[in-house]
């Protein structure tokens, strides 16, 4: 199993710009988590997916931020316009059966926004 | 709410040391899920361990060993006789199961350095 791929690994992109980061979960697995790693908030959910269906959006932090799961083996999160303060990891990740066999983890995507 | 903290925010050590990282939770719920990440340098988040409410037994793997005490609402993890290897950061998360939510909120992370 290839595990959790997210692409790009790392991107830089100008304030104003779209952001497109995509994330293709383990085969099989039903949920799909979006995290964002920052030095001050650290490790916080940003949205999650469940056979699909966004179930809790509650810490996408604002209108900028879009996230889809068009189909069980892709989604994507979308920021536009990104700014500055977007810099940070993103970690998508994915699971099977709830929370009895914790989250796979991608590799994250670096992003930088100047 | 959910809240976990881990009051160790950075610690160092000499290889063969025993070291042990604290967890401290808070939830309201009965049914509840933690677990250990690790997130090594080169910077993926690596799953170490969960553990559901009902299950206050204690687990070793390796050199790796948790101690779960719901009366004081903690779930530390010991690494025995510690290598270089084990730098990292250490993350504790919480997950509450009432609603079927399976959010983890976690730590803040707790940075080891194991010097050789």
């Amino acid at each position: 199993d290839a595990g959790v791929i997210q692409s790009p690994r790392h991107e830089v992109t100008e304030m104003g710009q779209e952001v497109t980061l995509r994330c293709k979960p383990i085969s099989g697995h039903n949920s799909l988590f979006w995290y964002r790693q920052t030095m001050m908030r650290g490790l916080e959910l940003l949205i999650y997916f469940n056979n699909n269906v966004p179930i809790d959006d509650s810490g996408m932090p604002e209108d900028r931020f879009s996230a889809k799961m068009p189909n069980a083996s892709f989604s994507t999160l979308k920021i536009q316009p990104s700014e500055p303060r977007d810099s940070a990891v993103y970690f998508c990740a994915s699971s099977y059966g709830g929370l009895n066999y914790g989250y796979t983890f991608g590799s994250g995507t670096r992003l930088t926004v100047v | 709410a959910q809240k976990v903290t881990q009051a160790q925010t950075e610690i160092s050590v000499v290889e063969k040391e025993d070291v042990t990282l604290d967890c401290v939770y808070e939830t309201r719920d009965t049914t509840y899920y933690l677990f250990w990440y690790k997130q090594p340098p080169s910077g993926e988040l690596v799953f170490l361990i969960r553990r559901n409410s009902f299950d206050e037994q204690n687990e070793i793997s390796g050199r790796y060993s948790w101690n779960f005490q719901k009366s004081t609402s903690s779930f530390n993890f010991t690494i025995t006789a510690s290598q270089v290897v084990d730098s990292a950061v250490y993350f504790c998360a919480l997950s509450e199961a009432q609603g079927g939510s399976e959010k983890l909120v976690f730590g803040k992370g707790m940075k080891l350095t194991v010097n050789p």
